[in-house]
């Protein structure tokens, strides 16, 4: 069965410092994978997806992400972390069309000043 | 602008009653979702549906009911069976299933 694992919880980042966000998958065949962003009371907004071709996809808000199919891995990064960022971020994965995206339970991210 | 409307955005229940949450989107969208958020526990999937009058269960569609009459919209109505019924609700669409979504701003359900 497909899986996505957010190994961290919460994490805290000094404003200004980088930042990489966990996830890992289970799935049998090459998946189509995403990144959303949810603000307090707020829906989810995507930051970036996967689907083929060059492994490190850009999104918005200066988000990348890589695809490491040999870990499987699609961890999230950002080269330096803005207040704004504070949220929670989820990552999913989404098998064969037919069936629905499978989230992971999510990473809060909190930024210090 | 195209988007996907839930409403209400904070709804209030005695226990015991059935409850509908409407979804309504306007992005030509072939699949809707609906998925439960509890805190700690992310998204867990309750039903979708891929065309008009088609519609899976969910990981947790027990308790829950949907209907998908109009390609526009996707009721779900949390019935009195569902034993804790109090959480987020989130509806969602995409193009096609297993396509990136396009969330909603979700319901507060609170069941006194």
């Amino acid at each position: 069965a497909q899986s996505v694992t957010q190994p961290d919880i919460h994490i805290t980042v000094s404003e200004g410092a980088s930042l990489e966000l966990r996830c890992n998958y289970s799935y049998g065949a090459t998946p189509y994978l995403f990144w959303y962003v949810q603000s307090p009371g707020q829906g989810l907004q995507l930051l970036l997806k996967y689907f083929s071709g060059d492994t490190l996809v850009q999104g918005i808000k200066g988000f990348e992400a890589e695809f490491k199919r040999s870990q499987s891995s699609f961890n999230l990064r950002k080269p330096s972390v803005h207040w704004s960022d504070a949220a929670e971020y989820f990552c999913a994965v989404g098998a064969r069309a037919g069936t629905a995206l499978i989230f992971g339970k999510g990473t809060t991210l909190s930024v210090s000043s | 602008d195209g988007g996907i409307t839930q409403s209400p955005k904070y709804l209030f229940r005695k226990e015991g009653q059935n409850v509908t949450l409407s979804c309504e989107q306007n992005l030509n969208h072939d699949a809707m979702y609906w998925y439960r958020q509890d805190p700690g526990q992310g998204l867990r999937l309750i039903y979708y549906s891929q065309i008009v009058n088609d519609f899976q269960k969910g990981d947790i569609a027990e308790g829950y009911s949907v209907s998908r009459e109009k390609k526009e919209s996707f009721p779900l109505t949390v019935t009195s069976a569902q034993k804790n019924p109090t959480a987020f609700y989130l509806c969602a669409s995409s193009e096609q299933s297993g396509y990136g979504y396009t969330f909603g701003s979700g319901t507060r359900l609170t069941v006194v």
